[in-house]
């Protein structure tokens, strides 16, 4: 059980153009997905908080506008890269919560790379 | 703020050569400690939770254990398919992202044949 699926796994595009990610809860509901993002041997680091139904909690130094959050249902959160340039090329990981103190669970990712 | 922090960054073992990854943390209400596994390319596998100090969990090679200050996990006898980045996360008792982890840099895991 507690399977997350993310997708695309990976994805080229071109300095400019926007990337949208989508991340699904496949056998449980998510009241609350979270995106990070993961650098080349760093640690995950918290982007934002995704809550259905709200507008999502950026971390610290993140750009909402840029790193634009969609919770339109309790298993489906989206993540729109605006505007990609190089410096946001990155491997992106979301993950969602069941209910009350349980684990969080993650997607296998996507890696982004913007030429 | 919350703060995690792994040792070692890198291990090498032999295959059967048993040996232990810590975790130390500063969190203000913990509410869980986290162990995840990480293959290259792919997202955290869930490994265990851990609640309270002096609390354990075991899976297989695997043993976590919990202090109030940090947290131990125990490899015994790995093998070649245990190769894989180890990370710790805690989750605090409150915050504007109610449930959001905080991870430590992670160690990576070599068990040579």
């Amino acid at each position: 059980g507690a399977v997350v699926s993310q997708h695309p796994s990976w994805v080229i595009c071109k300095s400019g153009t926007s990337v949208k990610i989508e991340c699904r809860s496949l056998d449980f509901q998510a009241t609350t997905m979270f995106w990070y993002r993961q650098f080349p041997k760093q640690s995950l680091m918290l982007m934002a908080t995704s809550n259905e139904g709200s507008k999502a909690t950026y971390e610290q130094g993140v750009e909402k506008d840029k790193f634009l959050i969609n919770h339109a249902s309790l298993t489906l959160s989206t993540l729109t890269v605006t505007s990609a340039h190089p410096e946001d090329s990155s491997f992106y990981i979301c993950s969602a919560r069941g209910t009350g103190n349980s684990p969080l669970h993650f997607g296998n990712g996507t890696r982004l790379t913007v030429t | 703020e919350d703060q995690v922090t792994q040792s070692p960054e890198a291990l090498r073992l032999q295959e059967g050569e048993s040996s232990s990854l810590n975790c130390s943390y500063t969190v203000s209400g913990l509410r869980g400690l986290f162990w995840y596994r990480q293959d290259p390319g792919k997202g955290p596998e869930f490994l265990f939770t851990l609640y309270s100090a002096g609390e354990e969990k075991e899976k297989e090679r695997l043993k976590a254990t919990l202090t109030k200050k940090e947290s131990f996990l125990h490899i015994t006898a790995p093998k070649p398919e245990d190769s894989a980045t180890y990370l710790c996360a805690v989750r605090n008792a409150g915050g504007t992202s109610y449930g959001k982890l905080t991870f430590g840099q992670g160690t990576i895991l070599t068990v040579h044949p």
